[in-house]
């Protein structure tokens, strides 16, 4: 079926560190993965994506991984700052009956301290 | 080049009346999806639209339909509105069919049934 979850619901964290955001996804022919950001009163963002033929892909400041083998993803801001506090989610892509799925997890909220 | 351009942001309806809702994308993608977002059950697929025609569709009843338009402009319609449709409604474009190379979203637009 369509599951595509988190496994904390909320992430709290001091500014500067590291967060780690995770993910695990249902559907093992799924081919492409990507990350939003939706902070308060706007709609979700674009942070990251990567492909099934990868594992690892950073950009600026965020890493995604990808674990195939037990169908987990993550997502790690460095150095985390107080704009980094939104709601993230993570979404799986594959082809179902001939159309393609894009299939969004519930969010993780993460709050950024100070 | 302009983002995703949804409006109205906010709207205040009574039940049983009917609802339309606006979505621009953005220049040259010819995908639309609108999506319901609440905070019991994140964001739910509601329908795709791709050079007019709806090619995906979610599990949500008939009272909810769309359209989309030579421009790609798209609207979405609920009729009959019931207090649990209150919901913000997010339209998110892509050049190719359901966002398999990731969403641009609108900021949404907030519906409120009393």
């Amino acid at each position: 079926g369509e599951s595509v979850g988190l496994h904390l619901p909320t992430l709290s964290v001091q500014e500067g560190d590291n967060s780690i955001i995770n993910c695990a996804y249902s559907n093992s022919a799924s081919d492409y993965f990507i990350w939003y950001k939706q902070e308060s009163g706007k709609g979700p963002q674009f942070i990251i994506d990567i492909r099934s033929n990868m594992d690892k892909r950073q950009g600026q400041r965020v890493t995604v991984l990808l674990n195939k083998t037990v169908k987990h993803l993550s997502l790690q801001i460095a150095a985390t700052q107080p704009g980094d506090s939104a709601v993230y989610f993570c979404a799986e892509s594959y082809t179902q009956g001939g159309s393609e799925k894009l299939v969004f997890g519930k969010g993780t909220k993460l709050t950024v301290n100070p | 080049k302009a983002g995703v351009t949804q409006t109205p942001r906010y709207l205040i309806k009574t039940r049983g009346q009917q609802v339309t809702l606006s979505c621009s994308p953005i220049s040259g993608h010819r995908s639309v999806s609108w999506y319901q977002q609440t905070p019991g059950q994140g964001l739910q697929f509601l329908f795709e639209y791709f050079s007019e025609t709806q090619r995906n569709k979610g599990n949500f009843p008939g009272r909810f339909s769309g359209r989309q338009f030579s421009n790609s402009r798209s609207e979405m319609n609920v009729s009959t509105l019931e207090l649990g449709d209150s919901a913000l409604y997010l339209c998110a474009s892509s050049s190719h069919p359901q966002g398999v190379y990731g969403y641009t979203f609108g900021s949404g637009t907030r519906l409120t049934v009393v």
